[in-house]
């Protein structure tokens, strides 16, 4: 099955720096991206998704960015505040199922004014 | 639209009691599921289903079961529960638009403590 790597597992920015996370899969028929941000005791929440057909997509501050030839896709945040914190988690789909996602084992990142 | 509700938020269970997780959307989706989230670590599948009447096993399905007799309903049944089920556990939906992949929507969870 798929597996997805996610990195780095905890990551400390100042208020106003940029964020990168970084996630590979193994997969090459994964075509759906998502990203999820999870606060403390919360659900997680979709804040970006790219498809594979897409190199790039850009919303507000946030970016994801895809290389379906090295198999990784990164999470790009800019101009960090702090509620930005939170743990975030990537994911790939397979196209199995029923568009079923795998998903990484999260970033906590946190952001310091 | 109250989205994917789940109940209950909270519950402690002794080892080798049962219990039913309840899920219920109201957006319609075809699609749903049933992930835990262990301390620390993502999200793992444990079923799925297509449709009512259609049920499906995830990444780490045992000691867990599921039916779908509705639309909007997705119970997990937990039985014979043991402390390695000590985890919070996500109903999710979605929609599967035009054939291609669509956001997944998630629950409150439910936090869940076997003794």
């Amino acid at each position: 099955g798929e597996n997805v790597e996610q990195h780095p597992s905890t990551l400390s920015v100042q208020e106003g720096d940029s964020a990168v996370i970084k996630c590979t899969y193994s997969d090459s028929a994964s075509n759906y991206f998502p990203w999820y941000k999870q606060e403390l005791g919360k659900r997680p929440q979709l804040i970006i998704d790219i498809r594979s057909n897409v190199g790039e997509k850009k919303d507000q501050r946030i970016a994801v960015t895809l290389n379906k030839t090295a198999k990784h896709f990164s999470l790009h945040i800019t101009e960090t505040q702090p509620e930005d914190s939170a743990v975030y988690f990537c994911a790939a789909n397979p196209q199995t199922g029923a568009n079923n996602l795998f998903f990484g084992t999260g970033t906590r990142l946190t952001v310091i004014p | 639209n109250a989205g994917v509700t789940q109940t209950p938020k909270f519950r402690i269970l002794k080892i080798g009691q049962s219990m039913t997780l309840q899920c219920t959307q109201d957006m319609n989706h075809n699609y749903m599921y049933w992930y835990r989230q262990d301390p620390g670590m993502g999200l793992k599948l444990i079923y799925y289903s297509v449709g009512a009447g259609i049920t499906d096993k995830g990444e780490v399905p045992n000691g867990y079961n599921v039916s779908r007799s509705t639309t909007e309903d997705f119970p997990l049944r937990l039985e014979l529960a043991a402390p390695s089920q000590t985890s919070v556990y996500f109903c999710a939906s979605s929609y599967p638009y035009g054939g291609s992949n669509q956001p997944q929507h998630f629950g409150d969870g439910t936090r869940l403590s076997i003794l």
